[in-house]
């Protein structure tokens, strides 16, 4: 069976500070993946999305950055952390063939900057 | 307009009620509807998957797509406190595209 993790679960941070959160799926090959931020009290805002290794799209411009440096990897970053950055933070997969939209999400990230 | 509209509630609801939760949505390309159950602090699971219009029922759940009206629903039936949480809806275009477009999310809330 697939499983998808993330890590780490928590995380405070101070303003213009780095960021690294990771993601890793298993069970699964060549998933599309994806990062989204949810906000208190809004819903799931894409940030970035990938078909492959190597192959991100980016969905809102800001200071955040995404990698996928292997088939199963996803990794959210920045360089300097705004305020504006704490949130929620999750990881999904998808399998990519035809008709499966479906998305699985990992356990979040919750990130405070302060 | 958002693409796809959701009350945010709070629904609160006695043990035992049925709840109704509901999405409407404005682009009629959609195909693929899906509702996710998020705990607090927890990521979304899948709880219903549903392809284009009509009626799909697992256990005390069931989804409902009106596509001519642009409006798909959640039913649960004999609700139970552990049902608590937050309910969203999302749809797709087309298969194979990746990319949902979620609501804002319902909370609901069933008192013991």
């Amino acid at each position: 069976s697939q499983t998808i993790h993330q890590w780490p679960a928590t995380l405070v941070q101070p303003v213009g500070s780095p960021l690294s959160l990771e993601c890793t799926v298993e069970g699964t090959s060549n998933p599309n993946l994806y990062w989204y931020r949810q906000a208190a009290g809004r819903g799931l805002q894409l940030l970035f999305y990938s078909v492959g290794i190597g192959q991100i799209s980016s969905e809102v411009p800001q200071n955040l950055s995404a990698s996928r440096p292997q088939d199963r990897q996803f990794i959210l970053s920045s360089k300097k952390l705004l305020l504006s950055d704490s949130g929620f933070y999750l990881c999904a997969w998808s399998s990519g063939g035809p008709g499966t939209d479906t998305q699985y999400f990992g356990p979040g990230t919750r990130l405070t900057v302060l | 307009q958002k693409e796809v509209e959701q009350d945010p509630g709070p629904l609160s609801v006695p043990e035992g009620a049925i709840v109704s939760l509901n999405c409407t949505y404005s682009n009629s390309a959609f195909q693929y509807f899906m509702w996710y159950r998020q705990y607090s602090r927890k990521g979304p699971e899948l709880l219903m998957y549903t392809y284009s219009s009509g009626n799909k029922e697992d256990g005390r759940f069931t989804a409902q797509v009106d596509k001519s009206s642009k409006y798909i629903s959640l039913f649960i039936r004999d609700s139970q406190p552990s049902d608590s949480a937050t309910y969203l809806c999302a749809m797709s275009p087309s298969g194979n595209t990746g990319k949902l477009i979620f609501g804002q999310g319902t909370t609901l809330q069933v008192k013991p």
